[in-house]
């Protein structure tokens, strides 16, 4: 139980265009998923938390209008990264939340070139 | 402010030998404590957490950590390391943030095991 997908697993795109990834809990619902961003060899930082039906929290420093995320319904939450650049290259890990605990996904490599 | 610390960026041991991983966090109330792995490349998998009660806490894959309060520590140990173990690990911190909890996770341990 509690499992979490993610995609696509990985994706390249080329500079200016914009990203979607997608988050679904499979066999649970989730009012609340978090996003996350891995640089390679450091920490998870949570970007932003995404509650169904309302609009994301962001942290700190995390551009709003460059991440966009949308949680339409209880089991799924995008996060679309609008005009990419090289320096947005990372590593997406998303969570679900279900009773106070976090489910993780296996994450989306993103490269732009 | 809430932090974790994972003093050791990187760790050798010999298959078969004993494992100690470091965690210390700052928290002004009672900590919510996980333990996560991650293999090169994936998600996290969850090791074990510590809510409440007895300070030793018994995870998967024999893995064990035990909540000193007095340390503001959360160490990660198992007696018998395999070479499946070999991954990074985080410790991480659970707190209520606004209207849900969310974590904060230390830098990661990345465990490399020796034949």
């Amino acid at each position: 139980g509690a499992v979490v997908s993610q995609h696509p697993s990985r994706v390249i795109c080329k500079s200016g265009t914009s990203v979607k990834i997608e988050c679904r809990s499979l066999d649970f619902q989730a009012t609340t998923m978090f996003w996350y961003r891995q640089f390679p060899k450091q920490s998870l930082m949570l970007m932003a938390t995404s509650n169904e039906g309302s609009k994301a929290t962001y942290e700190q420093g995390v551009e709003k209008d460059k991440f966009l995320i949308n949680h339409a319904s209880l089991t799924l939450s995008t996060l679309t990264v609008t005009s990419a650049h090289p320096e947005d290259s990372s590593f997406y890990i998303c969570s679900a939340s279900s009773r106070g605990e976090q489910y993780f996904g296996p994450g989306t490599r993103l490269t732009v070139t | 402010a809430q932090s974790v610390t994972q003093p050791d960026i990187h760790i050798t041991v010999s298959e078969g030998a004993s494992l100690e991983l470091r965690c210390n966090y700052s928290y002004g109330a009672t900590p919510y404590l996980f333990w996560y792995v991650q293999s090169p490349g994936q998600g996290l998998q969850l090791l074990l957490k510590y809510f409440s009660g007895d300070t030793l806490v018994q995870g998967i894959k024999g893995f064990e950590a035990e909540f000193k309060r007095s340390q503001s520590s959360f160490n990660l140990r198992k007696p018998s390391v395999h070479w499946s173990d070999a991954a990074e690990y985080f410790c991480a911190v659970g707190y209520y943030g606004g209207a849900t909890n969310k974590l904060i996770f230390g830098t990661g341990t990345l465990l490399a095991v020796q034949p």
